[in-house]
């Protein structure tokens, strides 16, 4: 069984640009969810999807968002990136009560 | 907002020693709760979880939690540590009934030497 794929693995970006993180989840789980992953804060929840519909949402500014596709899919976009979004960006699927976190996208801002 | 407190950020242990990892979060409703680990360049894998029940919980690779309610606590145990336990350690808790919207502790990095 594949697990949860995040693409693309690493990514820099310039301060002002935008940037779309891509999750596919495994095969099955219509619950995708995305957190973000600093030295600093730690492990925060950005937002969950679940049959294309925005379920649950973190505290994080509108500059981040997402979606989800009927294939459970799911993309999420950060837009005007700042020096703070750094980070590796974490997806995680789930079925009901585990949830199964990918590899992650290493985002640096410069 | 509910919050998760890991106590201890650096553990060193030796092989053979016994393990307890703190955890206490502060919502005072139903949670679920789970522990997580993440070994070196790899992605965080699910050790255990509660949501209900016998309150002394078996996970994998002879890890087990205790939900202590009345503590609002759910340390993380292992009576022997393995040098391949080497990791670190996530202790996350959600009100949703479900695994996600998890609130994350800020983790505790375990070292166990020869």
């Amino acid at each position: 069984k594949a697990g949860v794929t995040q693409t693309p693995r690493y990514l820099i970006k310039t301060r002002g640009q935008q940037v779309t993180l891509s999750c596919s989840p495994i095969s099955g789980h219509r619950s995708v969810s995305w957190y973000q992953q600093t030295p600093g804060q730690g492990l925060q929840f950005l937002f969950e999807y679940f049959s294309e519909t925005q379920r649950n949402k973190g505290n994080f500014p509108g500059r981040f968002s997402g979606r989800q596709f009927s294939n459970s899919r799911s993309e999420m976009n950060v837009s005007t990136l700042e020096l703070g979004d750094s980070a590796l960006y974490l997806c995680a699927s789930s079925g009901g009560t585990e949830a199964f976190f990918g590899q992650g996208t290493r985002l640096t801002v410069v | 907002a509910q919050s998760v407190s890991q106590h201890n950020h650096h553990v060193i242990l030796s092989e053979a020693a016994s393990l307890e990892l703190g955890c206490n979060y502060s919502y005072g409703g139903t949670v679920n709760l789970f522990w997580y680990v993440q070994y070196p360049g790899q992605h965080l894998q699910l050790l255990l979880k509660y949501f209900s029940g016998d309150p002394l919980v078996k996970g994998i690779k002879g890890f087990e939690a205790e939900f202590i309610k009345s503590k609002f606590s759910f340390n993380l145990r292992k009576p022997s540590v393995q040098w391949s336990d080497t990791a670190e350690y996530f202790c996350a808790v959600t009100m949703t009934g479900t695994a996600s919207k998890l609130t994350f502790g800020t983790g505790t990095r375990l070292q166990v030497t020869l």
